[in-house]
């Protein structure tokens, strides 16, 4: 079974610093997809960033980037240039490549704050 | 379009007591979920549904119940509400293309409290 760790309960930036989220997985599989989700206070599930496995190239989304390192299993988050708007839970999620079930498997999340 | 709507908001029961939730998506998709989400926790899948008239078990599904009688809507159902099912309950929606990442849309959850 896949499994997702976060290690980091909690984080703080200051605003307009740059922050990395840690995560990793565990899986058998070689093709699948990554995800960051945040959970503003409103408990709103927003999509961040998503990354496909077969793809070599780290994927950028604005402010926010990924490290993706496949060998290690590896799939960390970059903020720059943080804002307030940015405080909120991080989840990082794996869903398997193709498959009948394609749920997210998530993370126990990051509480991620920015000081003014 | 409202995407994902979950009613209701909130909702306090006894235990013991039943209810329903109700998740409704207008995006037309195939694939539907009920997550739930605990203090510490990520979110965990309860059930989901691949099309109309089919479920299936998610990881943890023991003490709720769902159907799909409808394309648009996924019910979850607890039968005898306990107090460990206290949480937060996300419905989510995809459609399903095998080669693509099929984006879930949330719904804004359902915060309920079992005393």
């Amino acid at each position: 079974a896949q499994t997702v760790t976060q290690s980091q309960p909690e984080m703080s930036v200051q605003e307009a610093e740059t922050v990395t989220l840690s995560c990793t997985y565990d899986t058998s599989e070689s093709d699948y997809y990554l995800f960051w989700y945040k959970q503003p206070p409103s408990r709103q599930m927003i999509l961040v960033i998503r990354q496909e496995a077969y793809k070599q190239q780290n994927a950028t989304e604005n402010r926010f980037s990924v490290n993706f390192q496949k060998a290690a299993k590896s799939f960390s988050l970059k903020i720059s240039d943080s804002q307030l708007g940015d405080a909120a839970m991080y989840f990082c999620a794996y869903r398997n490549y193709g498959g009948s079930q394609g749920n997210l498997i998530f993370g126990k999340g990051t509480k991620l704050s920015v000081k003014p | 379009n409202a995407g994902v709507t979950q009613t209701p908001k909130f909702r306090v029961l006894k235990t013991g007591q039943s209810m329903t939730l109700l998740c409704a998506q207008d995006m037309n998709h195939e694939y539907m979920y009920w997550y739930r989400q605990d203090p510490g926790m990520g979110l965990r899948l309860i059930h989901y549904s691949v099309g109309e008239g089919t479920t299936a078990k998610g990881e943890v599904p023991d003490g709720y119940n769902v159907s799909r009688l409808k394309k648009q809507n996924f019910l979850l159902g607890l039968e005898s509400a306990a107090p460990s099912q206290t949480s937060v309950y996300f419905c989510a929606s995809s459609s399903w293309t095998r080669s693509s990442y099929n984006e879930q849309f949330f719904g804004p959850g359902t915060r309920l409290t079992v005393l």
